[in-house]
């Protein structure tokens, strides 16, 4: 089964330029988040969509950060303008809403976007 | 506070040791508990997970949950050098799809 899909790998531009990270979550899932992960505060929950629907996005940073998610199949998080503080590991998950036994699911995470701001 | 606290690390041990990680947290009403593993410059990989109390073996993997404490650890028996990683614990509540992670704990197995 393929994961979830992360592109690009590496992102390197400068202050000011708009920066797209892209997500294909795993086909089926009707949840998808979005996390930042640096090494001083750990992997932070951005927002996350149920059925397409932004539920959460309160851990959005700033009004520079915007998080679509037009079909099942593809999420994008923009950030625009970058700045160097905004450089991280970018990482998209997915995961299904509770089955049969009612229990939540965990999270399938792809590779993530190594973001560097210059 | 945060939400979930885990100790960083590093802890190094020799290959074949037991490896205990572990994670506290202070809202009691997480139910489900996760253990992800994560290589270097890779996503998390999910490990272990488990709802509410006790105990889940999965080969060299156990996870422990302890409500009354809010404490839960991962043991690894055996250890290789293939698990050196990063390891979170991940918690959410019964009714709620946020999931909170700890930090992470770095582990290096030695050869």
């Amino acid at each position: 089964d393929a994961g979830v899909i992360q592109s690009p790998r590496h992102e390197v531009t400068e202050m000011g330029q708009e920066v797209t990270l892209r997500c294909k979550p795993i086909s089926g899932h009707d949840y998808l988040f979005w996390y930042r992960q640096t090494m001083m505060r750990g992997l932070e929950l951005l927002i996350y969509f149920n059925n397409n629907v932004p539920i959460d996005d309160s851990g959005m940073p700033e009004d520079r950060f915007s998080a679509k998610m037009p079909n099942a199949s593809f999420s994008t998080l923009k950030i625009q303008p970058s700045e160097p503080r905004d450089s991280a590991v970018y990482f998209c998950a997915s995961t299904h809403g509770p089955v049969v036994t009612g229990l939540r699911q965990p999270q399938h995470f792809g590779d993530g976007t190594r973001l560097s701001i210059l | 506070q945060k939400e979930v606290e885990q100790d960083p690390g590093p802890l190094s041990v020799p290959e074949g040791a037991i490896v205990s990680l572990n994670c506290t947290y202070s809202n009691s009403a997480f139910q489900y508990f996760m253990w992800y593993r994560q290589y270097s410059r890779k996503g998390p990989e999910l490990l272990m997970y488990t709802y509410s109390s006790g105990n889940k073996e999965d080969g060299r993997f156990t996870a422990q949950v302890d409500k009354s404490s809010k404490y839960i650890s991962l043991f690894i028996r055996d250890s290789q050098p293939s698990d050196s990683a990063t390891y979170l614990c991940a918690m959410s509540e019964d009714n709620f799809n946020k999931f909170y992670f700890g930090s992470g704990t770095k582990l290096n197995v030695k050869p």
